[in-house]
């Protein structure tokens, strides 16, 4: 079956600026791949996510690259906030399976 | 607000029990997916109910099941409890079958789960 590795673990960083969460996946058949964001004890939010026959997209602060031939993507978040301060997961799905890595603890420091 | 809803937000039960989780999709959603979320395994992806059938199977235990009704809610029976069930379980749900990249998944609030 499809495997998502995530890295890092965690990652702290300064207000105002850049992260990046970075997964690779195993299944070339994946073809969709969306980013969550889970604060506390709440949901997991859907924040951005990429098709396989797109290279990369943007979303105000959030963009998502997508490397299929090394099966890799990635999660930028630009001008980092407080409010940034979550778990974020990255999943790749195959047909109508969601495979989710195992998160990144993302800490936004005033 | 998703439009996904849970019920109930918590249990708390003991070991041997049986329980009921359920889960209303967002409207119109026909796809209804159940996901068990602990500190050490993460997010992992028990089983998918398109339309009153199951559809796929993730790593969902036999002491566990899962039926979706003709009104399209779900519910999650999990039997013979033992500790390591503790666990948030969320239930998510999708347009149509949930395989076109089009039919993003949307996660209820979970159902947190203790065991004593």
């Amino acid at each position: 079956g499809e495997n998502v590795e995530q890295h890092p673990s965690t990652l702290s960083v300064q207000e105002g600026d850049s992260a990046v969460i970075k997964c690779t996946y195993s299944d070339s058949a994946s073809n969709y791949f969306p980013w969550y964001k889970q604060e506390l004890g709440k949901r997991p939010q859907l924040i951005i996510d990429i098709r396989s026959n797109v290279g990369e997209k943007k979303d105000q602060r959030i963009a998502v690259t997508l490397n299929k031939t090394a099966k890799h993507f990635s999660l930028h978040i630009t001008e980092t906030q407080p409010e940034d301060s979550a778990v974020y997961f990255c999943a790749a799905k195959r047909y109508s399976t969601l495979t989710f890595g195992k998160g990144t603890m993302l800490l936004v420091s005033p | 607000d998703s439009g996904v809803t849970q019920t109930p937000k918590h249990l708390i039960t003991a070991t041997g029990q049986r329980v009921t989780l359920r889960c209303s999709p967002r409207s119109g959603d026909l796809s209804v997916y159940w996901y068990q979320q602990s500190l050490d395994q993460g997010l992992q992806f028990l089983i998918h109910y398109y339309n009153g059938e199951e559809r796929a199977k993730g790593n969902i235990l036999e002491r566990f099941s899962a039926q979706q009704f003709p009104d399209l809610h779900s519910e999650l029976n999990l039997s013979s409890l033992e500790l390591g069930d503790s666990a948030l379980y969320f239930c998510a749900s999708s347009l149509g079958t949930g395989v076109l990249p089009n039919q993003p998944q949307h996660f209820g609030d979970g159902t947190r789960l203790s065991i004593l």
